[in-house]
């Protein structure tokens, strides 16, 4: 089944971008059909969305967020991208990446990776 | 955005007692209504999807009730493992998928 997998930089200092990266295993992004999605979650805090985008490029981004992010997406290497800039201690969380279909439900998710912004 | 609230934010149980939890959504969102269970240190689980029906694999213990506003994840009989935070997620808004902010659920 299809497995997906988090990774990059667990410290970010402020001001920079956060880069993540998630690799996706068991099925392919370029079939289509699919969204592939950034979710992030505060410590102690909720679920947050940021992102979705289709094998195509076509991407969605959270308002709130739209000005200092961006998704991209790598097929002939099966992972796709986020891209936050100018990070601030708002931007500590857990990221998780996810599979999404439109008008559909996450399923499923990556373990998640703990972004720490610090100097 | 469609903005879901949880109620209660948490809850005492029992081990072998039932548990309800709600849902609301600022605007209808017909059923598309997710749950999700999360345990401490794991991403979520999806548990319930449609506002009814059971992901593979979930057990029959937990059902999942409602349309347009209001939304119920029951838990009968709650067993050691289902002490966690559960979250709503509407996804009738596409692409702003919105989540409510949890119901932490605690063994009493």
């Amino acid at each position: 089944q299809v497995q997906l997998q988090e990774s990059g930089p667990g410290l970010v200092k402020p001001s920079q971008t956060l880069s993540l990266t998630c690799t996706v295993s068991g099925g392919f992004i370029s079939s289509g059909g699919y969204y592939w999605t950034w979710i992030r979650q505060a410590p102690g805090k909720g679920l947050e969305w940021i992102g979705h985008i289709y094998y195509s490029g076509k991407s969605y981004f959270n308002p709130s967020l739209e000005s200092r992010g961006a998704i991209s997406v790598d097929t002939s290497k099966n992972q796709f991208t986020l891209n936050l800039t100018s990070v601030t201690a708002a931007d500590t969380a857990v990221y998780y990446c996810a599979r999404v279909a439109v008008r559909r439900w996450f399923e499923p998710w990556g373990q998640g990776t703990l972004v720490t912004v610090s100097s | 955005e469609v903005v879901m609230t949880q109620s209660p934010a948490s809850l005492s149980v029992s081990p072998g007692e039932g548990a309800t939890l709600s849902c609301r959504a600022s605007q209808s969102v017909n059923t598309k209504l997710a749950w999700y269970q999360q345990r401490p240190g794991q991403a979520p689980r999806l548990l319930i999807y449609g506002a009814s029906a059971r992901a593979t694999g979930v057990p029959a213990r937990f059902s999942g009730s409602g349309s347009g506003t209001e939304f119920t994840l029951t838990i009968s009989s709650l067993q050691s493992e289902d002490f966690a935070v559960y979250y709503c997620q509407q996804y009738d808004d596409w692409p702003g998928h919105t989540f409510g902010q949890g119901t932490k659920l605690e063994i009493k």
